[in-house]
């Protein structure tokens, strides 16, 4: 079944850096766009960017233009968010989706379970 | 940026209830409106997609509808499964965005 699995969330000092990862299984990665989503505690989803899927085009939410870079390893079936310059508002669990395309729409079919950023001193 | 504002921001309803929730756009997107459910410490999961599709797997209690600016889903006889918070997310246009939030709780 289809599997998306984050990791490299974590504790981080303001300023810091972090790059989380998203392992994916059980459909045709390499076909799909993929996307990171974030949710600050008892807070609203907020879509941050995508990758297109060979990862030639990216698309970036101003909030994270910038700081964050997004990038993709088909033949590892991978997705990353390098996050750098991390403030406080950056806490948040933080989602990788697929990114799925049906004619005309797209929508975010497959999620992962999250991954819990903390940005403290 | 495409503005999603939902209404109400809570709702409080009894199994059995029919409950429907609003989303308005900031300016018309067709039809490239999608609903989601989640459930506390979950990830989000699809339920509608085009606005009145309804996702593989998902009961037909739910019916979206709607183009525009103005869409809806309803749920026609509440169940306890249902508890949870609805977000609707367009794709007209880059950012993606989200309406707030819709929590739907046991009155």
């Amino acid at each position: 079944q289809v599997q998306l699995v984050e990791s490299g969330g974590g504790l981080v000092k303001p300023g810091g850096s972090l790059r989380l990862s998203c392992a994916a299984s059980g459909f045709r990665f390499s076909d799909y766009y993929m996307s990171w989503i974030r949710q600050a505690p008892g807070k609203g989803l907020e879509w941050l960017s995508y990758i297109s899927s060979s990862a030639s085009t990216k698309y970036y939410a101003d909030s994270v233009k910038g700081r964050f870079t997004i990038s993709r390893d088909n033949a590892k079936n991978s997705l990353y968010l390098q996050m750098n310059s991390l403030r406080a508002e950056d806490t948040a669990v933080y989602y990788c989706a697929s990114d799925t395309y049906s004619n005309p729409i797209y929508y975010f079919e497959y999620w992962g379970q999250g991954t819990l950023v903390t940005v403290s001193s | 940026d495409i503005q999603m504002t939902q209404s109400p921001s809570s709702l409080s309803a009894s199994v059995g209830d029919r409950v429907t929730i609003t989303c308005r756009a900031s300016q018309s997107i067709s039809t490239y409106l999608n609903w989601y459910q989640q459930k506390p410490g979950t990830a989000p999961k699809l339920l509608i997609y085009a606005a009145s599709s309804l996702q593989s797997g998902v009961p037909s209690r739910f019916t979206g509808s709607g183009s525009g600016t103005d869409f809806t889903v309803t749920i026609s006889s509440l169940q306890p499964e249902d508890f949870a918070t609805y977000y609707c997310q367009q794709s007209y246009s880059t950012p993606r965005t989200f309406g707030q939030g819709t929590k739907v709780d046991i009155k």
